[in-house]
């Protein structure tokens, strides 16, 4: 069966500094990959996706992401995370049951 | 803002108790999905509609139902509500019907079932 997993429930990162938060998909093929943000009180936005083609991925806010398959990984990365960077980011990847199956989350704290 | 309108924004109920979640979709998105996010559970996909018609079921229990009406907002119908259901229900619009355009999310709404 298809899963995300996001192995980190909390990172603490100083402002400033890079960030790498770690996501692995198991699936046979090549799944739609995705990076949501969720901000205090609010829904979650799309960062970045991945469907095929160059496995380094820009999206919104200065992010990226890069994919690696004989790694089966996905990682979000950013050079340096400013304090309006703290929010949970989840992972997700959909397969063609034409959902989106999120990870648990990986809630980024900032500190000055 | 998503332009996707949840209402209510919070709702407090009792056991065995039935509600309703709206929501309204971004002008222009034909898709609206439903999702459950609790401590325990995670983000789990309810269901899909597409311009009124199902298109995808996930973990939705036979408890709860939906539908998208022809001015495409949807509603969420939760009865014999238990405290487990207590949780942030978000509704997430797309323009077509796969998920692999961008999904734009609502607010959410806060059900706590005491």
């Amino acid at each position: 069966a298809q899963s995300v997993t996001q192995p980190d429930i909390h990172i603490t990162v100083s402002e400033g500094a890079s960030l790498e938060l770690r996501c692995n998909y198991s699936y046979g093929a090549t799944p739609y990959l995705f990076w949501y943000v969720q901000s205090p009180g609010q829904g979650l936005q799309l960062l970045l996706k991945y469907f095929s083609g160059d496995t380094l991925v820009q999206g919104i806010k200065g992010f990226e992401a890069e994919f690696k398959r004989s790694q089966s990984s996905f990682n979000l990365r950013k050079p340096s995370v400013h304090w309006s960077d703290a929010a949970e980011y989840f992972c997700a990847s959909e397969t063609g049951a034409n959902n989106l199956f999120f990870g648990t989350g990986t809630r980024l704290t900032v500190i000055p | 803002d998503s332009g996707v309108t949840q209402t209510p924004k919070h709702l407090i109920t009792a056991t065995g108790q039935r509600v309703t979640l709206r929501c309204s979709p971004r002008s222009g998105d034909l898709s609206v999905y439903w999702y459950q996010q609790s401590l325990d559970q995670g983000l789990q996909f309810l269901i899909q509609y597409y311009n009124g018609e199902e298109r995808a079921k996930g973990n939705i229990l036979e408890r709860f139902s939906a539908q998208q009406f022809p001015d495409l907002h949807s509603e969420l119908n939760l009865s014999s509500l238990e405290l487990g259901d207590s949780a942030l229900y978000f509704c997430a619009s797309s323009v077509a019907g796969r998920v692999s355009g961008e999904l734009f999310f609502g607010e959410g709404s806060r059900l706590t079932v005491l």
